[in-house]
């Protein structure tokens, strides 16, 4: 299958500063990059979808101003978490589709946040 | 919205049995996708379903696309003890739409 990567894997970072997660699809154009948020023993939850050259798609109760997304190539998706709190903790999951037609998604490994 | 129902929850079983899970939905979905979640890992997709009816093997893993398109099933057989995890199924119901996420089934295999 398709192999989609994630940088860091993990991250601890004091309250009060903004984290970087990178995420690449790595044999395939994703023309379509998802970010998911995963709590201890839940199913996925979406946070915002995005695609590549414009401005993501975000769900409700998600904060648009506190996760950066920038999906500027056919390859790369960044999420910023901005100005972390203890309560951002968690573990962040990207995924990415292919072009029209594709509907597979691969998931990345995943990133596990840690403020503290 | 739109809700996919995953059976069961959670499954205690011997290795060497086989394993049935299912998920239906309230609506017609026209993909099936199924995934395993390792702790501390995201999901790998283990087995993709495009047409109603459909019926995939990967391995020991068979699943199969229900013939409503509103259900489909993943079976396990000859369990090992790395098949531990998390199975999520997940689906569209329209091209291009949000991937939608069952519930999840815990898998615990006794040696």
């Amino acid at each position: 299958g398709a192999v989609v990567s994630q940088h860091p894997s993990w991250v601890i970072c004091k309250s009060g500063t903004s984290v970087k997660i990178e995420c690449r699809s790595l044999d395939f154009q994703a023309t379509t990059m998802f970010w998911y948020r995963q709590f201890p023993k839940q199913s996925l939850m979406l946070m915002a979808t995005s695609n590549e050259g414009s401005k993501a798609t975000y769900e409700q109760g998600v904060e648009k101003d506190k996760f950066l997304i920038n999906h500027a190539s056919l390859t790369l998706s960044t999420l910023t978490v901005t100005s972390a709190h203890p309560e951002d903790s968690s573990f962040y999951i990207c995924s990415a589709r292919g072009g029209v037609g594709t509907d597979t998604q691969y998931f990345g490994p995943g990133t596990r946040l840690t403020v503290l | 919205g739109q809700q996919l129902n995953q059976s069961p929850q959670s499954m205690f079983i011997q290795e060497g049995e086989d394993v049935s899970m299912n998920c239906t939905s309230s609506s017609i979905f026209n993909t099936w996708l199924w995934y395993k979640q390792d702790p501390g890992e995201g999901p790998v997709l283990l087995i993709a379903l495009y047409k109603a009816g459909e019926l995939t093997s990967n391995g020991r893993l068979t699943a199969q696309f229900g013939i409503t398109r509103k259900d489909s099933f993943l079976n396990i057989s000859a369990s090992i003890p790395s098949d531990v995890g998390i199975y999520f199924c997940a689906g569209y119901y329209n091209q291009g739409g949000k991937l939608i996420f069952g519930q999840g089934t815990e898998l615990s295999v006794k040696p």
